[in-house]
């Protein structure tokens, strides 16, 4: 079983500032990882795949990193409309075990 | 537009039983695996089960299987969610999304705006 753990759970920014999200798998997960945006009352919004591979229409201010076990969200220059929560998902192991494929969350509050 | 909507939330008894359905219009949804995810009140997101575009393959999480079937209708568009003896902690807000592979879990790039399943007596 894969579990996936982000880090922290609450990150507090000023808008402008550079948020670092992290997100760290017990195993490898090769590239396969995504990373979803939600905000309140809100369905996730598919942000980033392939680790580091934007979807279509996200701004080139979300940028993804990492390989293997260890995962990391940027956003350059947050905005009001950043503040949300995301989350990491793993899709190289599947079905992933009782944990699921998806981190706790971080929510990036001003 | 690519879209997904679901329907068949609302209030059940514990035990009790729900079917949820969810509408694909704007894609070829017989060309894709679809997926139901749920998030408790002020929880993360849970994946519950995944079904390939033939429904040939079906996966389940542990916390419902042999409670809750997926099946889908390609011909309808349509994915399912029959939910049986449901308990309390199945109260969420449950999400269809669309898998890019036909066959495997993957990333979710659509999702539904979701319903809500309340159990309680």
């Amino acid at each position: 079983e894969i579990v996936m753990t982000q880090s922290p759970a609450t990150l507090s920014v000023s808008p402008g500032e550079r948020a670092t999200l992290s997100c760290r798998a017990s195993q490898s997960v090769s590239s396969s990882l995504a990373w979803y945006q939600q905000k309140p009352g809100q369905p996730p919004r598919l942000l980033i795949y392939g680790a580091s591979t934007r979807a279509t229409g996200i701004p080139a201010r979300f940028s993804g990193s990492g390989s293997g076990t260890e995962f990391t969200l940027t956003i350059s220059s947050l905005q009001s409309e950043d503040f949300a929560v995301y989350y990491c998902q793993q899709y190289y192991n599947w079905p992933s075990g009782p944990s699921g494929p998806f981190g706790g969350g971080t929510k990036v509050e001003i | 537009e690519v879209q997904l909507v679901e329907s068949g939330g609302g209030m059940v008894q514990p035990g009790g039983s729900l079917r949820l359905s969810c509408a694909a219009s704007g894609f070829t949804f017989s060309s894709y695996s679809m997926n139901w995810v749920r998030q408790a009140p002020g929880k993360g997101l849970e994946w519950l089960s995944h079904i390939d575009s033939s429904s040939s393959m079906k996966h389940y999480t542990d916390s419902v299987k042999g409670r809750f079937t997926v099946s889908r209708d390609n011909g309808k568009n349509s994915l399912y969610l029959q939910m049986n003896s449901l308990r309390a902690e199945d109260t969420a807000v449950y999400y269809c999304a669309r898998t890019v592979s036909p066959l495997y879990f993957q990333y979710m790039d659509v999702w539904g705006k979701g319903t809500t399943v309340t159990v309680s007596s």
